[in-house]
């Protein structure tokens, strides 16, 4: 079984300032890593995903984490933050074989950028 | 074009009711998910479906059944509705059963049971 930790329920941070999101999992077994956004009143879409490779992962908007095996994270970044990426952050793993490319989430952690 | 498309997107109904959720997704995809987000955002699979093929079945009570009556569809059906069902339900695509496929979501159907 997998599962996964977003310590930080809420990030405040003021607009063109850096954030950090952060993802910590448990897997017994080799897993994918993904990091999902939601906008409110939205579906979810894929900001990135981690493979295999680079342990560097660069995404769409100017997001990118890095996987860090050693410690089971995969925290999100980004060097400045806008306004239009205030919605819900959503870490993801999921097994590398026998998991029918199920997704386990975290809980989510609602970005709020601020003038 | 929407991707992956549900109906309705808000559903209220009384409790013990019976009630259906549609998806669709026109992207040529083989594989299809239903997921429910609680009220704190917690997102849980809930079944997919590959080729029509029942493929994942979390712990979900019976009262809900989904049916694939082709790759492009796959509804939600719920029998006997109770207050914990109230939630947002999204479906999803992908290319295929794989891991590491990138999922695609729809935009969500909001279900209130009072």
């Amino acid at each position: 079984a997998q599962s996964v930790t977003q310590l930080d329920s809420q990030v405040p941070v003021f607009e063109e300032a850096p954030v950090e999101l952060r993802c910590n999992y448990s897997s017994s077994v080799s897993v994918y890593l993904f990091w999902y956004v939601q906008y409110p009143n939205q579906g979810l879409q894929l900001l990135l995903k981690y493979l295999s490779g680079s342990t560097l992962v660069k995404g769409i908007n100017g997001f990118e984490a890095e996987f860090n095996k050693s410690q089971t994270s995969f925290h999100l970044r980004k060097p400045s933050v806008h306004i239009s990426d205030t919605a819900e952050y959503f870490c993801a793993v999921s097994p590398v074989t026998g998991g029918g490319n199920k997704l386990t989430f975290g809980t989510g952690t609602q970005l709020k950028v601020e003038l | 074009d929407t991707a992956v498309s549900q109906t309705p997107k808000y559903l209220v109904t009384q409790m013990g009711n019976d009630k259906s959720i549609k998806c669709e997704q026109n992207l040529g995809h083989d594989t299809m998910y239903w997921y429910k987000q609680d009220s704190k955002k917690f997102l849980k699979i809930m079944f997919s479906y590959n080729n029509k093929e029942l493929i994942i079945n979390e712990t979900v009570p019976n009262r809900f059944s989904p049916k694939s009556p082709d790759k492009a569809h796959l509804n939600l059906h719920i029998n006997s509705l109770e207050l914990g069902d109230s939630a947002v339900y999204f479906c999803a695509s992908s290319q295929d059963v794989i891991a590491g496929n990138t999922q695609y979501f729809g935009p969500g159907t909001r279900l209130t049971v009072l």
